[in-house]
């Protein structure tokens, strides 16, 4: 089955503290990452992807293929992170399908 | 400038009545799409196409229906609204090919009551 899980629907931190959001998909075949966010009144727009392995607005991704895991980090959190992170798995087929999970919605307090 | 857009923003209706949520695109895009997401929850894929004339069902079954005669324009129908189909509805549009980015439309919120 094809599957994208994030257990946390909230993750709530301090300015400054470090964030990991968790990401595990299921997949048999070579899977493609990617994270999503949704600020405040924004569109879904792409974050990062784990081909590219570059670091955007300071979160990185690691795909970990033994774990199935594709958690997102930030070593220190600013306020206007806040917002709505979703994990994506792309999966092959005749057209770009996308897997979404149910994401978690990031509070950074000062 | 090359953008997605979906109107309305919010639709009020009552039950029985049609409606089509419109999505346009500038961006040169072949492959557009439909999203359906309840609040918490995952977005689900209900339609997708890949060009003018091609249109597929997604894996959520969905009462409806889409059509694409313009490369541009990708509307979403349902024939007699009810209060189930309260949702919503997330246009998205991209190149061919597996994991090019998506880019989305600003949604439409759909409340039947």
């Amino acid at each position: 089955a094809q599957r994208v899980t994030q257990p946390e629907k909230l993750l709530s931190v301090f300015k400054g503290a470090p964030v990991e959001l968790k990401c595990n998909y299921s997949y048999s075949g070579s899977p493609e990452l990617f994270w999503y966010v949704q600020y405040s009144r924004q569109r879904l727009q792409l974050l990062l992807r784990h081909i590219s392995r570059e670091s955007i607005k300071g979160f990185t991704a690691d795909l970990n293929k033994g774990e199935t895991s594709f958690h997102l980090k930030k070593p220190f959190a600013q306020e206007e992170d806040s917002a709505m992170y979703y994990c994506a798995l792309s999966v092959e087929s005749g057209y770009n399908k996308l897997i979404f999970g149910a994401g978690t919605r990031l509070a950074v307090h000062p | 400038e090359a953008d997605i857009y979906q109107t309305p923003r919010y639709l009020v209706i009552g039950t029985g009545k049609k409606i089509t949520l419109e999505c346009s695109q500038t961006m040169g895009h072949d492959k557009m799409y439909w999203y359906q997401q309840d609040p918490g929850m995952e977005l689900h894929l209900i339609h997708y196409s890949y060009g003018v004339n091609s249109t597929e069902k997604g894996d959520l079954s969905s009462e409806s229906t889409v059509s694409r005669i313009r490369t541009e324009h990708f509307p979403l129908t349902l024939e007699s609204a009810r209060p189930s189909h309260t949702s919503q509805y997330l246009c998205a549009s991209s190149y061919t090919g597996r994991g090019t980015e998506a880019f989305f439309g600003q949604g439409t919120r759909l409340t039947v009551v």
